[in-house]
């Protein structure tokens, strides 16, 4: 069955240190998501990418992100400076294209940022 | 309150018995889902009522919709161990189109043998 990969499952850095997310997106999907849970918290909208554009983005996702499609597989998400507030998981996901979207996301199993 | 909160937040219950949580959000939405999220893994998509459904099944799940109230319930019959996770809500304002999902609290549902 297909599904979101993400790497890596853990990255541990340090503040100021740059960072990138990496996920694949099932094949066939036109939209992406970035999703970010601190521990213990509610999932939290990042960002959706849509036709090599971000189409939303949220008050969280400020300069320091950014997103990428850089090749038509791999979608990525920067944290140019990362701050000790950006540890979390971070969720991929993306979504089915036209009439087959039934508005069901599909998750990666996250990316574990820890900032120290 | 926020947009999807569930509740009660915790819930722990026997092998067999049924689990019911709620959720309730404030903005007007095209559909509800309902996502499981077992411990440090990534959330699976259980079910998504529309919102001019008012009761769904699947398999062992029933979600029920009530836009008058904007809540809606999710209920696990039989629940085995197997369940044991957090469930979450989360409201979508479009579907056809890229629509972000705003996801509720959650509740840790504990199913012991």
């Amino acid at each position: 069955e297909p599904e979101v990969t993400q790497t890596p499952s853990h990255q541990v850095t340090q503040m100021g240190q740059e960072v990138i997310l990496r996920c694949v997106p099932i094949s066939n999907h036109l939209y992406f998501y970035w999703y970010r849970q601190i521990l213990g918290q509610k999932v939290e909208f990042l960002v959706s990418f849509y036709n090599n554009e971000i189409s939303e983005k949220s008050e969280i996702f400020d300069d320091q992100f950014s997103v990428e499609r850089p090749d038509g597989s791999n979608f990525t998400l920067k944290i140019r400076s990362t701050k000790l507030e950006d540890s979390a998981m971070y969720f991929c996901a993306s979504q089915e294209p036209g009439i087959a979207n039934t508005g069901e996301l599909f998750f990666g199993e996250g990316s574990r940022l820890t900032v120290l | 309150s926020q947009q999807g909160e569930e509740d009660p937040q915790a819930l722990s219950i026997q092998e067999g018995e049924n689990a019911t949580m709620n959720c309730s959000y404030k903005t007007s939405i095209n559909n509800l889902q309902w996502y499981r999220q077992n411990s440090g893994r990534g959330l699976v998509h259980l079910i998504l009522i529309r919102s001019n459904e008012r009761e769904k099944h699947s398999g062992r799940l029933r979600v029920t919709l009530d836009t008058s109230k904007k809540s809606s319930s999710l209920l696990i019959t039989a629940s085995r161990a197997a369940d044991t996770a957090s469930y979450f809500c989360a409201t979508g304002p479009f579907t056809g189109t890229a629509s972000k999902l705003t996801f509720g609290t959650g509740t840790r549902l504990q199913v012991t043998l």
